[in-house]
């Protein structure tokens, strides 16, 4: 089977950096994604890690161990609108396409 | 970006009617189309993943005889939800991913069900 975990709620202060972890168990592995989720939206996709290492986009950054089958997500000096449902999602079994997403992170930013 | 609409945003049906959500990529063609079900709170969970021109692949455990997909253009996916019954109400988002083979996938805005 698969699976991913990942913590239910964090959350920051306006100017903070927070970390996301995101541990994952599954047959076939392709690669990690990060998706974003407004209260109602659509996800948008943030950041996508194939290879260990740290991936960097602006203030937000990914990493991958494959080794350890764990990622996370870093989001550098919070904004309020930062405040959203983060999602991991793995690239597993059944193909690159298909995702498997994790259970979800709320993060609340407050003044 | 590339963009993926859906209609309609959110419905309300009766129970025992049947509700179709379609989905489209605006500005790309999409071999590849995926539908999801998401209930409040938690996460995305995918029901199957549609393929133009041939049968969706489903899921275990989401029954094909309910929900209904076609995908019948690049463009064109549609989703529909047979003999609707209260516990089908959440939120559909599909998505996509174009034939440029890029990492992402693009997800539409959603469609939020009811049944009464």
């Amino acid at each position: 089977g698969q699976s991913l975990e990942q913590p239910s709620e964090v959350t920051a202060v306006e100017g903070a950096i927070v970390q996301i972890n995101c541990t994952y168990q599954t047959s076939g592995f392709y690669g990690l994604s990060w998706y974003q989720q407004h209260d109602g939206g659509a996800p948008t996709f943030l950041s996508y890690n194939a290879l260990d290492g740290l991936e960097e986009t602006g203030r937000f950054s990914s990493f991958l161990s494959r080794s350890d089958s764990y990622g996370y997500l870093l989001l550098q000096e919070l904004q309020m609108k930062d405040s959203a449902s983060y999602f991991c999602a793995v690239h597993g079994s059944g193909g690159y396409n298909k995702l498997i997403f994790g259970a979800g992170t709320r993060l609340a930013v407050h003044p | 970006g590339a963009v993926v609409s859906q209609h309609p945003s959110w419905v309300i049906c009766k129970s025992g009617t049947s509700v179709k959500i379609e989905c489209r990529s605006l500005d790309f063609q999409a071999t590849t189309m995926f539908w999801y079900r998401q209930f409040p709170k938690q996460s995305l969970m995918l029901m199957a993943t549609s393929n133009e021109g041939s049968k969706a692949t489903y899921e275990q455990g989401v029954e094909k005889d309910k929900f209904l997909i076609n995908h019948a253009s690049l463009t064109l996916s549609t989703l529909t939800v047979t003999s609707a019954h209260p516990e089908d109400s959440s939120f559909y988002i599909c998505s996509a991913r174009d034939l440029a083979g890029v990492r992402e996938q693009y997800f539409g805005p959603g469609t939020r069900l009811t049944v009464t």
